[in-house]
C-alpha cells in the first residue's frame, strides 16, 4: 500500500484476555518500529525489526508483550493477559532503512477495561 | 530519562503570530525529524534535517538544525489555525535501532 497500515483502529478488551496489534509496512521498507502513546505522554520506544536480523526488543515492558514479523513484511503486537495500564495507542513506523526517516500508521487505540 | 526535551510543552497564539518551538539534547544525533499530529492520527513526518547548521523551510515553516547536530528549532510564521496539532522532534543516533522522540508540544491556533 501507499503508507502504513494498522488494524484495528480501535480496540477495547476487558483484563486479562490477549490482543493481538497487526501493522502493514510501506511496500520495500525494511525497517519497521512499534512505539506505544500514552495520554499526555511521548512516544515510547517498544521494539525494532530490520530485515532478516534479530529484533532490538529492549522497549518492551513486560514478557506479557511479543511481536513477530513475518517475511520481512507484516508486524504482529501481541500483549497477553492485558492489564489497564496497556491502555494506550500502539502505533507502527517503517523507513527504507535504519536510522532513515520513519513514516507511521495512524495508530491502533487499545483501551483495557 | 528524556533524552529530547522539548519546549515549549504547550502553546496557544492568536492566528497571525508567529512562534517557535526548540528541542533539546546533550546527545549528538546523525538526523532529525520533525512530525505533527492530529488527535486520532500517527505522527506526520513534516522534515528531516542531517547537516550541522542546515536550514530546511516548508511553506510557513522554518527548521534549523544545531551546529553540533545536539538541538533544533521549527519557527511558525503567521500561524494559522490549521497548524493546530502536537508537534514532535525526533533523533536518529549513529548507533541504536530507534528514533528518540521528544516530549512534544502542543499548539493551539486561535482564529
Amino acid at each position: 500500500g501507499a503508507g502504513v497500515s494498522q488494524s484495528p483502529s480501535n480496540k477495547v478488551t476487558e483484563k486479562g484476555k490477549d490482543v493481538e496489534l497487526r501493522c502493514d509496512p510501506i511496500s520495500g521498507h525494511t525497517a519497521l518500529y512499534w512505539y506505544r502513546q500514552s495520554l499526555g505522554q511521548g512516544l515510547e520506544f517498544l521494539i525494532y525489526f530490520q530485515g532478516n536480523s534479530a529484533p532490538d526488543k529492549s522497549g518492551l515492558p513486560s514478557d506479557r508483550f511479543s511481536a513477530e514479523r513475518t517475511g520481512g513484511s507484516v508486524s504482529t503486537l501481541t500483549i497477553q493477559r492485558t492489564q489497564q495500564e496497556d491502555s494506550a495507542v500502539y502505533l507502527c513506523a517503517s523507513s527504507s532503512q535504519p536510522n532513515t526517516e520513519a513514516f507511521f500508521g495512524q495508530g491502533t487505540r487499545l483501551t483495557v477495561v | 530519562t528524556q533524552l529530547l526535551e522539548q519546549s515549549p510543552q504547550f502553546l496557544s497564539i492568536q492566528e497571525g503570530e508567529n512562534l517557535t518551538v526548540y528541542c533539546n539534547s546533550s546527545s549528538v544525533f546523525s538526523s532529525l525529524q520533525w512530525y505533527r499530529q492530529e488527535p486520532g492520527e500517527g505522527p506526520v513526518l513534516l522534515v528531516t534535517v542531517v547537516t550541522g547548521g542546515e536550514v530546511k523551510k516548508l511553506k510557513r515553516l522554518t527548521f534549523q538544525f544545531g551546529d553540533a547536530r545536539k538541538d533544533s528549532s521549527l519557527h511558525i510564521t503567521a500561524a494559522q489555525p490549521g497548524d493546530t496539532g502536537l508537534y514532535l522532534c525526533a533523533g536518529a543516533r549513529v548507533t541504536g535501532n530507534q528514533f528518540y522522540f521528544g516530549t512534544g508540544t502542543s499548539l493551539t491556533v486561535i482564529p
